[in-house]
């Protein structure tokens, strides 16, 4: 079983500040399989990055995923008001997959 | 319109049982790996299960393996879970999704219901 690690817990920035998430994964995650996905109060998740580094359709340029192995990274690049969220970092590798705990951004 | 619409959430109290349901709509139900994931009261997401196209292939977590069952029937493009001897720890909003592509396990979710809450208290 592969265990997340996201950190920090709670990232306080300001609109126009860049924003790095990291996913740590306990073993390393095959083919790089690293999703993220955004999450507001009261929604369900939306998908963001997939495989790593994919963006999802729709998603913005600004947001950006990167790493390999057991190190991930989710970052945005410049924050806008709708992107302050709870994020998720989930591996897509195998049969049983997991999130990690979640990072919140605040403004 | 692409959608998924869960239903049969509800209170509950501890040990009984409860069946979920999700309908899909605006897409070929069929064609689609569906996942069962939740969310407890300010919590994080916790995956739950996975089912393939046909129904022929499920995957549950360990944390509810023996408890909860997911199946599908492809002819009401709908998805459920089964969920026997609920416990308090069971309480969270239950969501439905959708993998992006048919026919193969992606274990990602491109397509997500608004959830049903699930309470379980004496």
């Amino acid at each position: 079983e592969i265990v997340l690690t996201q950190s920090p817990g709670t990232l306080s920035l300001s609109p126009g500040d860049r924003a790095t998430l990291s996913c740590g994964a306990s073993q390393t995650i095959g083919n790089n399989y690293l999703a993220w996905y955004q999450q507001k109060p009261g929604q369900a998740p939306r998908l963001l990055i997939y495989a790593s580094y994919r963006r999802a359709t729709g998603i913005p340029e600004r947001f950006g995923g990167s790493g390999s192995g057991t190190d991930f990274s989710l970052t945005i690049s410049r924050l806008e008001p709708e992107d302050f969220a709870v994020y998720y970092c989930q591996h897509h590798s195998n049969s049983h997959p997991a999130f990690g705990q979640g990072t919140k951004v605040e403004i | 319109q692409v959608q998924l619409a869960e239903s049969g959430g509800g209170v509950v109290q501890p040990g009984m049982s409860l069946r979920l349901s999700c309908a899909g709509s605006g897409f070929t139900f069929s064609s689609y790996t569906m996942h069962w994931v939740r969310q407890a009261p300010g919590k994080g997401l916790e995956w739950l299960a996975a089912i393939s196209h046909e129904g022929s292939l499920t995957y549950h977590a360990d944390s509810v393996k023996g408890r909860f069952t997911i199946s599908r029937d492809n002819s009401k493009n709908t998805l459920y879970m089964d969920m026997n001897n609920l416990t308090p720890e069971d309480t969270a909003i239950y969501y439905c999704a959708r993998e992006p592509y048919t026919f193969v396990f992606y274990y990602y979710m491109t397509l997500w219901g608004n959830g049903t809450t699930v309470t379980v208290s004496s």
